[in-house]
This record gives C-alpha cells, sequence and structure tokens, in this order.
C-alpha cells in the first residue's frame, strides 16, 4: 500500500546538534510539504516542495534547513539555531495541479535533552 | 487576514450523545475543505474534502456539510472510539496554501 513514511518515531536531540528526520513517500505525488505541530497550536508550515531540487520556505523556516534529491524523499534537519525545537512534526504529500488534500505521515516526536 | 477557526476546542460527550463540531474559515478564494481526524501520537488521517456550499459528506456515523462561512461536522450517536482531535483545513487562493484550524478535541464517554 502506497503512503508516507517518517522515522524516527521519537528522537532526542542535545543542546547544539543538528538532526534530521526522513520523510518517504511512495504515492508519487509531486508535492511534500513539513509542518510543526505544538499544543493549542494549528499546524505550521516549515517548508515545501512542489518539484524535484526546489523548494520554499513556510511560515516558521528559521532553524530549519530541506532537501529534495529525489522525488520520493522530503527530510527536515532541524539545526542548532532552531532555538525551541521540541514538537511533533509531521510531513505531508499530496497531487499538484488539483485540488486535493494531503495524506500525513504519522509524525516524529522531537525533544530537546 | 485568511483563518479558520474551530469550536469548541474540546468536547464531552457521553456515548449515543450527538453533536457538531465547527469549522468557520475567512478566506479569499475558497477551492476545498478537509476534516482530519488525528489520534494521539500519529498524524491526521483524511476523512472528507468538501468543494462548494451546499455539499455534505457521509461516513459511517460523521456527516459533513459546508456553508459559505463554516462547515459542520455532525457526530451521531458516537462511540468511545470516535475519540479524538478533529482538525479542519482549508485551501484558498491559488491552491497552494493550506489553512488550519486549532482542531476540537472529542472525547466520548462509555
Amino acid at each position: 500500500d502506497g503512503g508516507i513514511t517518517q522515522s524516527p518515531k521519537y528522537l532526542f536531540r542535545k543542546e547544539g546538534q543538528n538532526v534530521t528526520l526522513s520523510c518517504e513517500q511512495n504515492l508519487n505525488h509531486d508535492a511534500m510539504y513539513w509542518y510543526r505541530q505544538d499544543p493549542g497550536q494549528g499546524l505550521r508550515l516549515i517548508y515545501y516542495s512542489q518539484i524535484v531540487n526546489d523548494f520554499q520556505k513556510g511560515d516558521i523556516a528559521e532553524g530549519y534547513s530541506v532537501s529534495r534529491e529525489k522525488k520520493e524523499s522530503f527530510p527536515l534537519t532541524v539545526t542548532s539555531a532552531q532555538k525551541n525545537p521540541t514538537a511533533f512534526y509531521l510531513c505531508a504529500s499530496r497531487r499538484t495541479g488539483a485540488d486535493y488534500g494531503y495524506t500525513f505521515g504519522s509524525g516524529t516526536r522531537l525533544t530537546v535533552v | 487576514e485568511d483563518q479558520v477557526t474551530q469550536s469548541p476546542e474540546a468536547l464531552r460527550l457521553q456515548e449515543g450523545e450527538s453533536s457538531s463540531l465547527n469549522c468557520s474559515y475567512t478566506v479569499s478564494g475558497l477551492r476545498g475543505l478537509f476534516w482530519y481526524r488525528q489520534d494521539p501520537g500519529k498524524g491526521p488521517e483524511f476523512l472528507f474534502t468538501l468543494y462548494s456550499a451546499g455539499e455534505e459528506k457521509e461516513k459511517e456515523r460523521l456527516k459533513a456539510t459546508l456553508t459559505k462561512k463554516e462547515s459542520f461536522l455532525h457526530i451521531t450517536a458516537p462511540k468511545p472510539e470516535d475519540s479524538a482531535t478533529y482538525l479542519c483545513a482549508v485551501q484558498a487562493g491559488t491552491g497552494n496554501q493550506f489553512y488550519f484550524g486549532t482542531g476540537t478535541s472529542l472525547t466520548v464517554i462509555p
């Protein structure tokens, strides 16, 4: 079955450390997204990519970086510049060119230790 | 300013007690409204898409409706397994921008 796989499910980061969250999809979707979810807040867009080798900043891109070298993969790096990284991170994909919604991954819970 | 507001923030129901969740929106050029269910520690799961005022969709005990300013998710005779957070998202403008509400946390008590 097609879907989106996020790994790891739980991740712990030490102060000053960069960590990378993985997101892989086999839905043949062109567009991929990273959202951050905090308690009491709606999903906030970090980065998105509509095509390989191209991506755009979302509303809260500072302290994060991404790459899109393959259609199936859209990893997110949380850098040491992100001062409050503890959150639940969701990767999503969707078809472009039509009014389709998102398919979400199962999420990664990142905690600073 | 484009925004999506969900109410109530939390809702507790007795098993079998029907109710509705609200999603109101102010966006330019609605392309679609989406309802998702999210269980704790998991990603949102797609429920419905609504595209135009007057449209209705049903799935088991859930029914979603859409007007020009809001959407309702009606839950008929809920069961404990319906307990989850329900998210509303609106697609607007060129279609690349989605706006999410903060969700309604539903608890159904046996």
